[in-house]
């Protein structure tokens, strides 16, 4: 167990529609990560909040949005969902700002399936 | 950007077998980190090795970042070793985003 949370752990929805997946990061971790997994592109690296703030941005949709709150929990929102959408999204987690010895470590998960 | 080469992409084994898993990355790195994936999907963290030799029970990883790669030695197989190991490296220039390899898929019988 990483100590790095999600939820839910399985979502399954219709094209058109939104869905929030959620994220609680390891105790004392300042970082969020957020990363895509499909079939076609491998594993992708989404975006990355530190303490409250948007940090790096890599390959996410602008359909796609995140933020990270006080308590340092953050939401991944994804909008007018598209088939193309169905991955597993993994919320990771660092004590720092991602840099130097900072080491990611991954939650479980959140499995989409737009039908 | 940074291109992250893992191989062989797929390697089946009997229980009790050694394995050697190769990445070769194209730039200099400031992380590296291997993961295994488990059959149930999970990211499971085995080394953070951006350089030297690191070693947890039958696995042991080493790092030759002059040389841009990293070796992940699996002693004594057992079959709940089965899954996709990645490699995943951060850059200077990717900023603080891991860039993944393609992973090598480890099948492991009894």
């Amino acid at each position: 167990d990483s100590g790095v949370t999600q939820t839910p752990k399985h979502l399954i929805t219709a094209t058109g529609q939104r869905v929030t997946l959620r994220c609680s990061p390891r105790s004392g971790d300042l970082s969020v990560y957020w990363y895509q997994q499909s079939l076609d592109q491998g594993l992708q690296f989404l975006i990355h909040y530190y303490n409250g703030e948007e940090r790096a941005k890599g390959n996410i949709l602008e359909r796609f949005s995140a933020q990270q709150f006080p308590d340092l929990h953050s939401e991944l929102n994804l909008s007018s969902l598209e088939l193309g959408d169905s991955a597993l999204y993994f919320c990771a987690s660092s004590a720092l700002g991602g840099v130097g010895t900072d080491t990611q470590y991954f939650g479980p998960g959140t499995r989409l399936t737009v039908l | 950007g940074i291109q992250v080469e893992q191989s062989p992409p797929d390697l089946i084994l009997q229980e009790g077998a050694n394995s050697t898993l190769r990445c070769n990355f194209s730039d200099s790195v400031n992380n590296l980190q291997w993961f295994h994936q488990n059959p149930w999907g999970q990211l499971i963290n085995l080394f953070y090795i951006p350089s030297g030799t690191k070693q947890n029970g039958r696995l042991s990883a080493t790092t030759v970042a002059t040389e841009r790669y990293s070796l992940l030695y699996i002693s004594s197989s057992q079959t709940t070793d089965s899954g996709v190991y990645f490699c995943a490296v951060r850059t200077n220039q990717a900023g603080t985003a891991l860039i993944f390899g393609k992973g090598t898929t480890l099948s492991v019988s009894s």
